[in-house]
């Protein structure tokens, strides 16, 4: 159970493309998503969290307006990164957590997007 | 003070031994503790969790808790070569609200 997917699993595009990731929760109801991002050999950096049908929390010096985040049912979340530029490319990874917003449940990772940006 | 540390690593292992893995975090009131398994390229993976005081077992895996030294491990028995991955240490917090919090993980590297 707990089954998150996310898509897709890679992306190539130029310069000033816009690329939308999904990420659905296949099992269960998740009211409340997670985008991260991660470098390599870095840690997991978290982006925004993303609660159902309500605007997304983003964390400090996260561009809203780059990253647009839509949580329209609960189970499934869209990460838009728009005009993307090389130093967007990245490893985009959602998570996803069964319960209410106030829940000690353990998150559910998708497998993660890897974005290059030529 | 991090609110969830963890020793970088590596912790190199032989084939077979028991590999420890420790996490220690602030606050007293955090009340959910989970352990991540991560190789590299690849996203977390949720392989233990532990809501009180004890030990729990999963197969090879065996997570420990201790609320009042406040911390958690995970012990890995018979450890493998394809045990080598990135551990992280999550704890969710109550802070009025619940705020998970990762640490920055383990590497672990398990010599054939």
């Amino acid at each position: 159970g707990a089954v998150v997917s996310q898509h897709p699993s890679r992306v190539i595009c130029k310069s000033g493309t816009s690329v939308k990731i999904e990420c659905r929760s296949l099992d269960f109801q998740a009211t409340t998503m997670f985008w991260y991002r991660q470098f390599p050999k870095k840690s997991l950096m978290l982006m925004a969290t993303s609660n159902e049908g309500s605007k997304a929390t983003y964390e400090q010096g996260v561009e809203k307006d780059k990253f647009l985040i839509n949580h329209a049912s609960l189970t499934l979340s869209t990460l838009t990164v728009t005009s993307a530029h090389p130093e967007d490319s990245s490893f985009y990874i959602c998570s996803a957590r069964t319960g209410s917003h106030y829940s000690n449940q353990p998150q559910h990772f998708g497998d993660g997007t890897r974005l290059s940006i030529l | 003070q991090k609110e969830v540390e963890q020793n970088s690593g590596p912790l190199s292992v032989p084939e077979g031994a028991i590999a420890s893995l420790n996490c220690t975090y602030s606050d007293r009131g955090s009340q959910s503790f989970f352990w991540y398994r991560q190789y590299s390229g690849k996203s977390p993976e949720l392989i233990m969790s532990i809501y009180s005081n004890g030990d729990k077992e999963d197969g090879r895996f065996t997570a420990q808790l201790n609320k009042a030294s406040q911390y958690v491990s995970l012990l890995i028995r018979d450890s493998q070569p394809s045990d080598s991955a990135t551990y992280l240490c999550v704890v969710i917090l109550n802070t009025g609200g619940f705020k998970t919090i990762f640490g920055a993980g383990t590497r672990l590297f398990v010599k054939a």
